[in-house]
């Protein structure tokens, strides 16, 4: 079965360079959601898509920014890197049936290095 | 409550021991609770979503029970493998279907 597809996989950038994760959901799936994991910490939400739309939004900075297209693929783009940004990344689709067992199914993360 | 928990850090068990592990989380805006296993570079791999206070679920050797009242949920795996090592995450979900996870336990089944 189709799963959550993250590109890319890894991908190292200098400080203060811009970065763009992409992710593209299972078929038919219209919701994304994008977390970050730091070293040793839980995963974070940072934002969410719903039909191309946000529909919630957690502790994603400023210079960071998302966006859900029309194939409802999203990215996510990261300006001004920092060190700290240094992370995996998740991405999540779920099909929006307005049940409370919506699944989340993931990705297999991008890991940015900031050096 | 504040944040969702789990324990232990780690588990170091025998092959064919049987293991379990908790996740409490806060009740106030609780959904659902989401459990994941989670191996090194892999994906995520969803195991249970439960929602209601009492619900249990069943997969194949691996099971999880969810008391909403008190904020906690329990997983249990019956006659460990190797192959079950791996980080367990479990997640509560807000309405707005935002995940909150704990740290993970990992488990380590020794043959």
């Amino acid at each position: 079965a189709a799963g959550v597809i993250q590109s890319p996989r890894h991908l190292i950038k200098e400080k203060r360079e811009t970065a763009t994760l992409k992710c593209y959901p299972i078929p038919r799936h219209d919701t994304v959601y994008w977390y970050q994991q730091g070293p040793g910490q839980d995963p974070q939400f940072l934002i969410s898509f719903y039909e191309k739309m946000q529909s919630d939004k957690g502790s994603i900075p400023d210079r960071f920014s998302a966006q859900q297209f029309s194939d409802y693929h999203s990215e996510l783009n990261m300006s001004s890197l920092e060190l700290g940004d240094s992370a995996l990344y998740f991405c999540a689709s779920s099909l929006d049936v307005g049940s409370s067992y919506n699944e989340q199914f993931f990705g297999p993360g991008t890991r940015l290095t900031v050096l | 409550i504040l944040n969702v928990e789990q324990s232990p850090q780690s588990l170091h068990v025998q092959e064919g021991d049987s293991t379990n592990f908790t996740c409490s989380f806060p009740s106030s805006n609780f959904y659902a609770l989401h459990w994941y296993r989670w191996e090194t570079a892999k994906s995520p791999e969803a195991l249970f979503v439960m929602t209601l206070n009492g619900d249990e679920k069943k997969k194949g050797r691996i099971s999880a029970t969810l008391n909403t009242k008190e904020g906690y949920s329990y997983l249990y795996i019956k006659g460990s493998q190797p192959e079950d090592s791996a980080t367990y995450l479990c997640a509560s979900r807000n309405a707005g279907n935002m995940l909150t996870f704990g740290g993970g336990t990992r488990l380590m089944v020794k043959p």
